[in-house]
């Protein structure tokens, strides 16, 4: 079974610097597809950033960007230039390319500092 | 258009009540998931639906859970003889199809058992 594991239970930064979130998965599958969402205290989930594995290029929108290491199993998390509305809660998912079960990471908090 | 809403946004029942949930999608999205989020943890696989009928159910962690969607928009989860450990928060998300489209979130149904 697929596992994503999130190692960073908090993290904390100064507002206009940057921050990266780690994520590492665990699968025997080749074809899937990787999410960063965001979920502030409203407790909507809002997706940051998509990957799809078999894409070479690291996906980036705007501030954020990611690090997918396919080899290694990673997919981390930079936020640049970091905003006071960045801070929530973020996780990161996993998602088969063969069904749609979403597996989710334990969550990562992060604050920012002004 | 409209995100995913979902209602009520929070439900108290006693134990061994019977409850509701009811998740309304994007239009035109045909994709339907249920998720369950407990206190610090990521959100958890329950169940799935394209169109009326559910693909896979396999996250629906015993009989007491039922969701049904008789018209392939709205769905309602089910939970029959609620006990305390059905307490958490319960994530509705659609997608325009099944297979590779991204998960819209709704804001949660805040479930507490007395």
């Amino acid at each position: 079974a697929q596992t994503v594991t999130q190692s960073q239970p908090e993290m904390s930064v100064q507002e206009a610097e940057t921050v990266t979130l780690s994520c590492t998965y665990d699968t025997s599958e080749s074809d899937y597809y990787l999410f960063w969402y965001k979920q502030p205290p409203s407790r909507q989930m809002i997706l940051v950033i998509r990957q799809e594995a078999y894409k070479q290029q690291n996906a980036t929108e705007n501030r954020f960007s990611v690090n997918f290491q396919k080899a290694a199993k990673s997919f981390s998390l930079k936020i640049s230039d970091s905003q006071l509305g960045d801070a929530a809660m973020y996780f990161c998912a996993y998602r088969s390319a063969s069904n749609n079960d979403m597996r989710f990471g334990a969550g990562t908090r992060l604050t920012v500092k002004p | 258009g409209a995100g995913v809403s979902q209602t009520p946004s929070n439900k108290v029942t006693e134990k061994g009540k019977y409850v509701e949930l009811r998740c309304d999608p994007i239009s035109g999205h045909t994709a339907l998931y249920w998720y369950r989020q407990s206190l610090g943890q990521g959100p958890e696989f329950l169940i799935y639906f394209q169109g009326t009928g559910a693909a896979d159910d396999s996250g629906l962690p015993n009989d007491r859970f039922f969701a049904v969607r008789p018209e392939g928009s709205v769905s309602t989860l089910k939970i029959q003889r609620t006990e305390r450990g059905d307490s958490a928060v319960y994530l509705c998300a659609s997608s325009l199809d099944g297979r590779t489209d991204t998960q819209y979130f709704g804001p949660g149904t805040r479930l507490t058992v007395l």
